[in-house]
């Protein structure tokens, strides 16, 4: 059974940095892309960016370039996001996603609450 | 970047038919393959994976959900609605980078 475990909610202050993490089990960590998608409250969905973890290579949107990080431990089957220089529009909900060989989203993490509040 | 129009809500009776659209600013098709996909999302959780290019059913989900289209055109059909089918419904495209996703349609009860 494939799972995303996704990090707790974060509060963090204007200009800040938060980096939160999605663990992947019952999958073959190394084989298909990671995803994280934004959720702001009550909107639609937006891609951020991928990462293979195999080899670590990236793929943005020029939307998110410079705001997102995104990173894997392959010994711990873990994907994490950093985001930086935060402000009030970063609050929102973060998903992680994993892709398979036909569909970009095939599973997804229960989401990562962050909130930007001084 | 690929646009993807969807309408904000669908009103149905349960056991009636729900359709869905969703229009792309451009073809998302590539050689046979129908690059659109739907997800289904309740209050509170994550999207869930319905349809994937255009009319295959994701494992697990019910053969009342049905997808079809092709080019710039694409339908979610739902038949018949049952209570538990009330969610906000997206559909995705993967044919260009960025990945991008409808607005989404919020299905309610008449």
């Amino acid at each position: 059974q494939v799972k995303l475990l996704q990090s707790g909610a974060a509060l963090v202050k204007p200009g800040a940095s938060v980096k939160m993490s999605c663990k992947v089990s019952g999958y073959t960590f190394t084989d298909y892309w990671m995803s994280w998608v934004k959720q702001s409250h009550g909107k639609s969905l937006e891609w951020i960016g991928e990462i293979h973890p195999n080899n670590g290579a990236t793929n943005f949107n020029e939307k998110f370039k410079g705001k997102a990080t995104l990173t894997v431990d392959k010994s711990t089957t873990t994907a994490y996001m950093e985001l930086s220089r935060l402000t009030s529009e970063d609050s929102a909900i973060y998903y992680c996603t994993m892709a398979t060989t036909v569909v970009t989203f095939a599973y997804w993490g229960q989401g990562t609450l962050v909130t930007v509040s001084s | 970047d690929i646009v993807l129009t969807q309408s904000p809500a669908l009103a149905v009776s349960l056991g009636q038919r729900a359709t869905f659209s969703c229009r792309a600013s451009q073809s998302v098709s590539v050689s046979r393959y129908n690059l659109m996909h739907w997800y289904q999302q309740k209050p509170g959780n994550q999207p869930k994976l319905l349809i994937y290019r255009a009319s295959n059913l994701a494992s697990g989900i019910p053969a009342r959900f049905s997808g079809s289209g092709s080019g710039t055109d694409f339908t979610l059909t739902i038949n018949p609605v049952q209570a538990d089918d009330i969610a906000t419904y997206y559909c995705q495209q993967s044919r260009e980078s960025p990945w991008t996703f409808g607005g989404g349609t919020k299905l309610e009860l008449k």
